[in-house]
């Protein structure tokens, strides 16, 4: 079955570069959430996306933005990278609905040196 | 507002031993809740879910958990643990079955 794909895998950025983290979801899913994960740390929410507009904010940070395609691709841009970005970035999507769990993908690993 | 607390930062414990990792969550709402095993850097693999309907909720890789509301708890369990076992466990909570709020995770390690 189809799963949640992630790109890159790993990225190595310098400080005060861009990033640009893209998730591919479950097809059919219309729901995509960026969560973070720094080293030793849990998953903290970032941002969600439904049928392309946003549906919730985490503690996403303001260098940090992100939009959801036509094609329910989503992408995460981060600028101005700092050392504390250096984290695994999870993409989870969901189909709409009451009981419906979110996918999740295996991650982009994001290093900033 | 939801929060997890995965009171056990590591549990060692011998191949072939019983296991159990404890959840705590608190939520003025109904709950969805899920255990999700991640090995060395690798991503989360959900190892089980409570949705709805029965408590004793039975996952992949021989995992249980009980959802108890009143406790409001949700321990994972497993009768026999095996070397591969060994990860990093997270108990995770949401008012919805897909934005979730995660605990600090606790860390298996098995041994021989």
């Amino acid at each position: 079955a189809a799963g949640v794909i992630q790109s890159p895998r790993h990225l190595i950025k310098e400080k005060r570069e861009t990033a640009t983290l893209k998730c591919y979801p479950i097809p059919r899913h219309d729901t995509v959430y960026w969560y973070q994960q720094g080293p030793g740390q849990d998953p903290q929410f970032l941002i969600s996306f439904y049928e392309k507009m946003q549906s919730d904010k985490g503690s996403i940070p303001d260098r940090f933005s992100a939009q959801q395609f036509s094609d329910y691709h989503s992408e995460l841009n981060m600028s101005s990278l700092e050392l504390g970005d250096s984290a695994l970035y999870f993409c989870a999507s969901s189909l709409t609905g009451i009981n419906t769990e979110a996918f999740f993908g295996q991650g982009t690993r994001l290093t900033v040196v | 507002a939801q929060s997890v607390t995965q009171l056990d930062s590591q549990v060692p414990v011998f191949e072939e031993a019983p296991v159990e990792l404890r959840c705590n969550y608190s939520s003025s709402v109904s709950v969805y809740l899920f255990w999700y095993v991640q090995y060395p850097n690798q991503g989360l693999q959900l190892l089980l879910k409570y949705l709805s309907g029965s408590t004793l909720v039975k996952g992949i890789n021989g995992f249980e958990a009980e959802f108890n509301k009143s406790q409001t708890s949700f321990h994972l369990r497993k009768p026999s643990v095996h070397i591969s076992d060994t990860a990093e466990y997270f108990c995770a909570v949401g008012s919805t079955a897909s934005k979730l709020t995660f605990g600090t995770g606790t860390r298996l390690q098995v041994t021989l």
